[in-house]
């Protein structure tokens, strides 16, 4: 069936090192793609999202990378800080907002 | 401005007891969102409501549970007759009308725990 999933569970970083967290997606038609955080015991937060018809979208920090070819997408953190823990999800949105969500990896910020 | 309001933050209910989860939007969105979230787990979407319309249900299971989003008041999620498997945190979220940005507004969650 149709999905939208993470490769890693859990991403370890060093404070200060750049993190690349993976999703890919099996809907050749998806074409929107949200990045969300989840700090625990709170509510997911909007990082950044992007359009099929781009395949490169920079925010603060944050860089979201899509390749539809192999479908894929990346969000890239620069310069990880411990607040970057947290869960992060990709999601899929399928019309009127209603998002798809992946698992999510769980990044790990160590001094 | 306040964010979107969630209550009770946790809720405790016995099998075959009911829950009801209250979410108040964002001011000035009138979309609202339910998802459910288990443990180590994502969000999985629910329902989908505006002001006294059920907009997408495709979520909800068939039985048992019902959402309602009032011209007044809260959105509300109810849960008859909870079971085990209910135990989830459940979100609510909001976004003004029909901007389909992707950016939802959430809560911080209702966490309900079945005895």
């Amino acid at each position: 069936g149709e999905s939208v999933g993470l490769h890693l569970p859990t991403l370890s970083v060093q404070e200060g090192d750049n993190s690349i967290i993976n999703c890919a997606y099996s809907n050749s038609a998806s074409d929107y793609f949200i990045w969300y955080k989840q700090e625990s015991g709170k509510g997911p937060q909007f990082i950044i999202d992007i359009r099929s018809n781009m395949d490169k979208r920079q925010g603060q920090r944050v860089t979201v990378l899509l390749n539809k070819t192999v479908k894929h997408l990346s969000l890239q953190i620069a310069a990880t800080q411990p607040g970057d823990s947290a869960v992060y999800f990709c999601a899929e949105n399928r019309e009127t907002d209603k998002l798809i969500f992946g698992t999510g990896t769980r990044l790990q910020v160590f001094p | 401005n306040a964010g979107v309001m969630q209550n009770p933050r946790h809720l405790v209910r016995r099998r075959g007891q009911e829950a009801r989860l209250r979410c108040s939007p964002m001011k000035g969105h009138s979309h609202v969102y339910w998802y459910r979230q288990l443990p180590e787990e994502g969000l999985k979407f629910m329902v989908y409501l505006q002001k006294e319309n059920i907009i997408d249900e495709s979520g909800m299971p068939k039985e048992r549970f019902s959402a309602e989003f009032p011209k007044e008041g809260p959105s509300i999620l109810r849960i008859q007759q909870v079971v085990r498997g209910d135990s989830a945190a459940y979100f609510c979220a909001s976004s003004p009308q029909g901007r389909n940005t992707g950016e939802l507004f959430f809560g911080e969650g209702s966490r309900l725990t079945v005895l």
